[in-house]
């Protein structure tokens, strides 16, 4: 198994333009996330899916968009960057969300460092 | 999810046992204890998590007093590549996907050759 996977892995954008960050996992789970982590601060989620066609806001998701067309990718979408979007971005994904123990593992990409001019 | 409080820091000898403790006294009967870590620059990792009974996996082993309010994780043979920081995390089952993982400030483990 990948795990879970990433692209790119540093990426640097101008203040407007927008990219997709990729997030593939091959491990049937049917939990991913996005998430933010800032120098010093700890991860702030952005964006979740519980499973494919099905999203939801976590708590910073202004300024991101996603899908879920299938279990297994699901990309972050910056629709016009910002300087404050500046950040590492890690995809995590688990088999579920609600049933705790090894059920809510989450397990991590190698994160997709952006630098937005 | 209850409140963890965890050394700033520990140091160990490479091919020496490493126990983290971690104290979470006001946890709930139906609240997990993950360990997960991150390596400098890299996603964190998932370690090993328990709810009542000490467990143990390839990586390392977690034991949970029985009044379940502390718990240590320890690498039985540390080496360099386990330097890392080291998050205990309390979490109730259904957490994920409402909230963020909330890894705190950690344990900031330094393995020396």
């Amino acid at each position: 198994n990948a795990g879970v996977t990433q692209t790119p892995k540093f990426q640097v954008l101008k203040t407007g333009q927008s990219m997709t960050l990729q997030c593939a996992q091959d491990m049937n789970h049917e939990y991913m996330s996005w998430y933010r982590q800032d120098p010093g601060m700890g991860l702030r989620l952005i964006h979740y899916s519980v499973g494919a066609g099905i999203t939801d806001q976590g708590e910073v998701p202004n300024g991101y968009n996603v899908s879920r067309s299938t279990t297994e990718d699901f990309p972050l979408r910056l629709l016009s960057a910002a300087p404050s979007q500046t950040s590492v971005y890690f995809c995590a994904s688990s088999y579920g969300a609600w049933t705790g123990g090894s059920k809510e593992t989450q397990y991590f990409g190698p994160g997709t460092r952006l630098l937005v001019l | 999810d209850a409140k963890t409080t965890q050394p700033t820091s520990m140091d160990c000898a490479e091919g020496r046992a490493a126990n983290l403790p971690c104290n979470h006294s006001t946890i709930s009967g139906n609240e997990y204890v993950y360990w997960y870590r991150q390596i400098h620059s890299q996603g964190p990792q998932y370690i090993i998590h328990g709810l009542k009974n000490n467990e143990t996996n390839e990586m390392a082993s977690l034991i949970i007093t029985e009044d379940r309010k502390s718990s240590t994780l320890i690498l039985p043979h540390a080496t360099l590549r386990d330097t890392a920081v080291y998050y205990c995390i309390v979490r109730v089952a259904g957490d994920t996907g409402r909230r963020a993982l909330t890894f705190g400030s950690g344990t900031r483990l330094q393995v020396q050759p």
